[in-house]
């Protein structure tokens, strides 16, 4: 059981290349979703979605676009990488523990740079 | 505007000493409160989580403890260690328990 798995770790992009974060769950949830980490701040919500074929939009979207084809899988694409997209991502996938709890596990991050 | 404040932003403490991080939020309507531990260059990982109606919560040498009525919680670390050593971030869900506002964290560094 891996959990939850991220590709790169780490990726250096040029300001205007593309590129997509690869996120993979093993524990068959429903719900996942992808955060930015920003020195000082905290996690902030970029997309999530809550089964295969559903996706929505959270709190900072905009340059990402993502897509739910299987519940394995949840990919973070950026469209034209831009220097204040310099962050590390993580991606998570969460579960029902009861009630209206939920209970989210985190994949280790990428760490990109855009220059 | 649903917010988690966090202090200290960051301690520096003994090896086997006590200490205690705060969180304040203003999240509403409230679900629940979670506590996670990040080590450097890793995700975070829960260590507690606290509905409305539980006011402690302990894991390990960890306790956390909720007041609804302040909107206030805390995390005890008991006889801290060298793997303490970590950012600690509060977390509150609103509404259905979907939305969740994060705390920027303590970081705790442990020294011996």
């Amino acid at each position: 059981n891996a959990g939850v798995t991220q590709t790169p770790k780490f990726q250096v992009l040029k300001t205007g290349q593309s590129m997509t974060l690869q996120c993979a769950q093993d524990m068959n949830h429903e719900y996942m979703s992808w955060y930015r980490q920003d020195p000082g701040m905290g996690l902030r919500l970029i997309h999530y979605s809550v089964g295969a074929g559903i996706t929505d939009q959270g709190e900072v979207p905009n340059g990402y676009n993502v897509s739910r084809s299987t519940t394995e899988d949840f990919p973070l694409r950026l469209l034209s990488a831009a220097p204040s997209q310099t962050s590390v991502y993580f991606c998570a996938s969460s579960r029902r523990i009861g009630g209206r709890a939920i209970e989210q596990f985190f994949g280790p991050g990428t760490r990109l740079t855009v220059l | 505007k649903n917010q988690v404040e966090q202090s200290p932003q960051s301690l520096i403490i003994l090896e086997g000493k006590n200490c205690t991080l705060q969180c304040n939020y203003t999240v509403s309507p409230f679900s629940n409160l979670r506590w996670y531990k990040q080590d450097t260059g890793r995700g975070p990982v829960s260590l507690t989580i606290m509905t409305f109606s539980e006011n402690t919560k302990s894991n390990g040498r960890y306790t956390a403890t909720l007041d609804a009525d302040t909107k206030q919680s805390s995390l005890h670390i008991t006889a801290s260690q060298l793997s303490d050593s970590a950012s600690y971030i509060c977390v509150v869900s609103a509404a259905n328990g979907n939305k969740l506002v994060f705390g920027a964290g303590t970081i705790l560094r442990v020294k011996s």
